[in-house]
């Protein structure tokens, strides 16, 4: 069974702070991505990483950074969290289907962040 | 035109109907096609996948492809209450990393 976890289910941090959201998957899929997910916006994709120290930006990665030193390990990083980044953010994990795009992907229990 | 489009809804559908779920995507290359589904607080989990035109069938889940269209569609047999959740279309697009996810379609199986 895939298994995604996530540092924290529910977090608050002030406006200015450096936030970290953790994510570590246990099946060695080699693509992990992080989302947030806002009403009426769907998923967004902020960040994804198909190998390790490997990454590339999603549609909406500013504001965010990310980090993956170790395969199993993708990091999100605010650098200065605002109130628009109160979200639920969520990170899954795939394997790679080659030029067919990511199999099918394994979601964490997200985070529910809010700025204030 | 947005990437992978829903009907956002609520679809609501009496128990033991049959509810239909469509999905219209604008890259004509792309391969590979996923419905989730996302109980109201939790994360989506994967229903089905379908890479191929024409139907696949899971249980009570039927999803169908049809690439010259540009649609997909999920079908959910003898509807019941516990299938009352958001479903989400995701689509890869053609020769890349990314996928596009829909914002889904609220469905209320009435008992």
């Amino acid at each position: 069974d895939v298994k995604v976890t996530q540092s924290s289910r529910y977090l608050v941090k002030r406006t200015g702070e450096k936030v970290f959201l953790e994510c570590v998957q246990d099946m060695d899929h080699e693509n992990m991505f992080w989302y947030r997910q806002d009403p009426g916006l769907g998923l967004r994709l902020i960040y994804f990483s198909y190998d390790v120290k490997m990454k590339e930006k999603g549609d909406i990665p500013e504001g965010y950074s990310v980090s993956r030193e170790k395969k199993e390990r993708f990091s999100l990083i605010l650098e200065s969290a605002s109130t628009n980044q109160t979200s639920m953010y969520l990170c899954a994990s795939s394997l790679s289907g080659g030029v067919a795009g990511p199999y099918e992907q394994y979601f964490g229990p997200g985070t529910r962040l809010t700025v204030t | 035109q947005k990437e992978v489009e829903q009907n956002s809804g609520p679809l609501s559908v009496p128990e033991g109907a049959i509810a239909s779920l469509n999905c219209t995507y604008s890259d004509r290359g792309s391969q590979s096609f996923f419905w989730y589904r996302q109980y109201s607080g939790k994360s989506p989990e994967l229903i089905m996948f379908i890479y191929s035109n024409g139907d696949k069938e899971d249980g009570r889940f039927t999803a169908q492809l049809n690439k010259a269209s540009q649609y997909v569609s999920l079908l959910i047999r003898d509807s019941q209450p516990s299938d009352s959740a958001t479903y989400l279309c995701a689509v890869n697009g053609a020769g890349g990393f990314k996928t596009i996810f829909g914002a889904g379609t609220r469905l209320f199986v009435k008992a």
